[in-house]
């Protein structure tokens, strides 16, 4: 199975700052064939079900506010939120479908300071 | 407009037989390249992949639990089902089922919380 591995598990920001989470997977998401990495990100928050922002690694949902930035390739992923604002506080979480199983990390939780 | 939901039973006693279903709108499951899959939560932990089912019927399990799982699907109610056999209290949890079509799962239902209790 795929290890995805995501860093750091928590995070105290404020509003306004620059974070950026880190998503590390065993073997490479990147299928050769088409280029694609096959690597999801999602928000998830405290009551709701988990939201799809960003899948093929750098491909924003429709609706995604633009500060929600996925970048990386291979092994190597990165979830970038420019500015967080209040609503942004929750658990990220992301999960490759390369291969089956599909896996997911464990998540990385956003707080306030 | 997409949208699924999950119902389930809410209780049941170790050793039975869980029965999930997933009633989904706006969208077809025997539309090429869709599918719907199953995940779970116990409570403040982490997400975990159970099964997946195709617009083919193709079908996909967790290899920790694949003995006790068993996914299927009613396309022409646009439904699809879980079935987990020998609950314990470890499958207490929130169960989700996600339509994935042609790569991650782009929509998600509210889930159904589950509990196993003697």
């Amino acid at each position: 199975d795929i290890v995805m591995t995501q860093t750091p598990s928590s995070q105290a920001v404020s509003a306004g700052e620059k974070v950026t989470m880190s998503c590390k997977s065993s073997q490479s998401l990147l299928y050769s064939e088409n280029k694609k990495n096959y690597l999801a990100w999602y928000q998830q928050k405290p009551g709701q079900s988990p939201k799809l922002l960003i899948s093929w690694a750098s491909t924003r949902e429709s609706g995604v506010p633009d500060r929600f930035i996925g970048s990386g390739s291979g092994t190597d992923f990165t979830l970038t939120i420019s500015s967080v604002q209040a609503e942004d506080l929750a658990v990220y979480y992301c999960e490759q479908y390369y291969d089956t199983p599909p896996t997911f990390g464990g998540g990385t939780k956003l707080e306030l300071k | 407009q997409v949208t699924l939901k999950e119902s389930g039973p809410g209780i049941l006693q170790p050793s039975q037989t869980l029965s999930l279903t997933c009633t989904f709108s706006g969208f077809s499951l025997s539309t090429y390249g869709m599918g719907v899959g199953w995940i779970r939560q116990p409570s403040g932990k982490g997400l975990e992949w159970l099964a997946n089912i195709w617009w083919d019927d193709d079908k996909y399990y967790n290899p920790s639990l694949k003995n006790r799982l068993t996914i299927s699907k009613d396309t022409s109610n646009n439904q699809a089902f879980l079935k987990i056999t020998n609950v314990d209290t470890a499958d207490t949890a929130t169960y989700y089922c996600a339509r994935i079509d042609h790569g991650a799962r782009d929509y998600w239902g509210q889930g159904v919380m589950v509990t196993v209790s003697s």
